[in-house]
C-alpha cells in the first residue's frame, strides 16, 4: 500500500523557517513527482509547487519563489519542503501529495496525499 | 497562470438528490482536470481525472464530464458521506491551480 507520513505539527515565530517531511512507502519513490499544497484554516487548497524525484527538478509557485525549497532523500524515501522567511499568513496544514505516473508519464493531478503537517506561525 | 472558478461555493441537498458542480477555466485545459473530496480535517481524496475517468475505488454515483474550459461534477443519489468540499484542478500545466471549492451540506 502507498503511504505518505508526514512529519508532526509545528509552532514557529515569524521570520523562522519550517522544514516538513515526507516519508513514503509502497512505491518506487523514483519513479515519481511529488508535490506539496498547503491550506491555510477554513481556506482552499493552494498548490507551493513539485520536485521530479529522479532528478531533482523542481517547479515553484511564483508566490512561494526565493522562499521555499523542496528536496528529497532518495535513500530514504522521504521528501521535504523548506519554508523560510515565515509569516503569520503561513499558518496553514501543509500537505505532500504523490502525483499520478504511468510507466511512461507523470501527470498533474494526485492519487495520495500525506495526513498533512499543522505549521502554526505566532509570536 | 490559469484560474479556476468553481460554482456554487455551496449548495444545499438531501439524502438521494443529484447534485451538480460546474468548474471552468481562464482558458482551455483539454480534458486535463481532477476532482477531489475533502472531508473536515482530512486530506482531499481524488475522485475523477482526466475530466471523466473514475479513480479507483470511487463509486460510481460520481461523474465528470466536459472539455476545453467548462466541466462538471455530478453526484447521483447523494449519500451521507458525500456531504464534504469538494475541489476541481486544472492539471494542464503548471502552476496547477485549484478551484474554490464547493461545500455538499445537509439540507
Amino acid at each position: 500500500q502507498v503511504h505518505l507520513v508526514q512529519s508532526g505539527a509545528d509552532v514557529k515565530k515569524p521570520g523562522a523557517s519550517v522544514k516538513v517531511s515526507c516519508k513514503t512507502s509502497g512505491f518506487t519513490f523514483t519513479n515519481y513527482e511529488i508535490s506539496w499544497v498547503r491550506q491555510a484554516p477554513g481556506q482552499g487548497l493552494e498548490w507551493m509547487g513539485r520536485i521530479v524525484i529522479y532528478n531533482g527538478n523542481t517547479n515553484y509557485a511564483q508566490k512561494f519563489q526565493g522562499r521555499v525549497t523542496m528536496t528529497t532523500d532518495t535513500s530514504t524515501s522521504t521528501a521535504y519542503m523548506d519554508l523560510r522567511s515565515l509569516r503569520s499568513d503561513d499558518t496553514a496544514v501543509y500537505y505532500c501529495a504523490r502525483q499520478h505516473c504511468t510507466s511512461s508519464s507523470c501527470y498533474a493531478h494526485i492519487d495520495y496525499w500525506g495526513q498533512g503537517t499543522l505549521v502554526t506561525v505566532s509570536s | 497562470d490559469i484560474q479556476m472558478t468553481q460554482t456554487p461555493s455551496s449548495v444545499s441537498a438531501s439524502v438521494g438528490d443529484r447534485v451538480t458542480i460546474t468548474c471552468r477555466a481562464s482558458r482551455g485545459i483539454s480534458s486535463w482536470l481532477a476532482w477531489y473530496q475533502q472531508k473536515p480535517g482530512k486530506a482531499p481524496n481524488l475522485l475523477i481525472y482526466a475530466a471523466s475517468s473514475l479513480q479507483s475505488g470511487v463509486p460510481s454515483r460520481f461523474s465528470g464530464s466536459g472539455s476545453g474550459t467548462d466541466f462538471t461534477l455530478t453526484i447521483n443519489s447523494l449519500q451521507p458521506e458525500d456531504f464534504a468540499t469538494y475541489y476541481c484542478q486544472q492539471a494542464y500545466s503548471f502552476p496547477v491551480t485549484f478551484g474554490g471549492g464547493t461545500k455538499v451540506e445537509i439540507k
